[in-house]
């Protein structure tokens, strides 16, 4: 079964800084995609980034960019110039084998400090 | 706005009861998935409808049940309801059955007492 690992329960980072949210998954599956959500207080699950397991480039949003490195199955969020909207939970997803179910970490609170 | 709309966005209920959760999946959607979210199981798939069949069954309990109809909408049925099933529960849909990308609605918030 696939599992995905966050290990940092809890993170805080000033604005404007750049902070960095780890994520481990194991999977056998060769081809699948790697997620980011964004929970604000508002519960809304949004979508930060994506990445197909197949294409080596790194995805990038704006701000938001990731760092995956398919032979150690680890998938990093670098968020850039934080903002205090960027206060949030995040979730690191993964999705892949035969019905393409996201199986979510148990994320990372998020503090955007002024 | 992520295009998929749920309802009702609260519901307070008593233990043995039994509720409805609706979902509406973005236009053009033809695949819904339907999560719980709680304290302490954090994320969890139950179950997801491939234009109007069942494609994939998660950690669903047996006193919930779910359908898609014809015209894409999609349905949780919730049935002798205990303490522990209070949680907020997201639909979510995508074009294809297996595609990577998934768009959450709003969830409801199920409140057991």
């Amino acid at each position: 079964a696939q599992t995905v690992t966050q290990s940092q329960p809890e993170m805080s980072v000033q604005e404007a800084e750049t902070v960095t949210l780890s994520c481990t998954y194991d999977t056998s599956e060769n081809n699948y995609y790697l997620f980011w959500y964004k929970q604000p207080p508002s519960r809304q699950m949004i979508l930060v980034i994506r990445q197909e397991a197949y294409k080596q480039q790194n995805a990038t949003e704006n701000r938001f960019s990731v760092n995956f490195q398919k032979a150690a199955k680890s998938f990093s969020l670098k968020i850039s110039d934080s903002q205090l909207g960027d206060t949030a939970m995040y979730f690191c997803a993964y999705s892949g084998g035969s019905n393409y179910k996201l199986t979510f970490g148990k994320g990372t609170l998020l503090t955007v400090n002024p | 706005d992520s295009g998929v709309t749920q309802t009702p966005k609260h519901l307070i209920t008593a233990t043995g009861q039994r509720v409805t959760l609706r979902c509406s999946p973005r236009s053009g959607d033809l695949s819904v998935y339907w999560y719980q979210q709680s304290l302490d199981q954090g994320l969890q798939f139950l179950i997801q409808y491939y234009n109007g069949e069942e494609r994939a069954k998660g950690n669903i309990l047996e006193r919930f049940s779910a359908q898609q109809f014809p015209d894409l909408h999609s349905e949780l049925n919730l049935s002798s309801l205990e303490l522990g099933d209070s949680a907020l529960y997201f639909c979510a849909s995508s074009v294809y059955s297996a595609s990577g990308e998934q768009f959450f609605g709003p969830g409801t918030r199920l409140t057991v007492l």
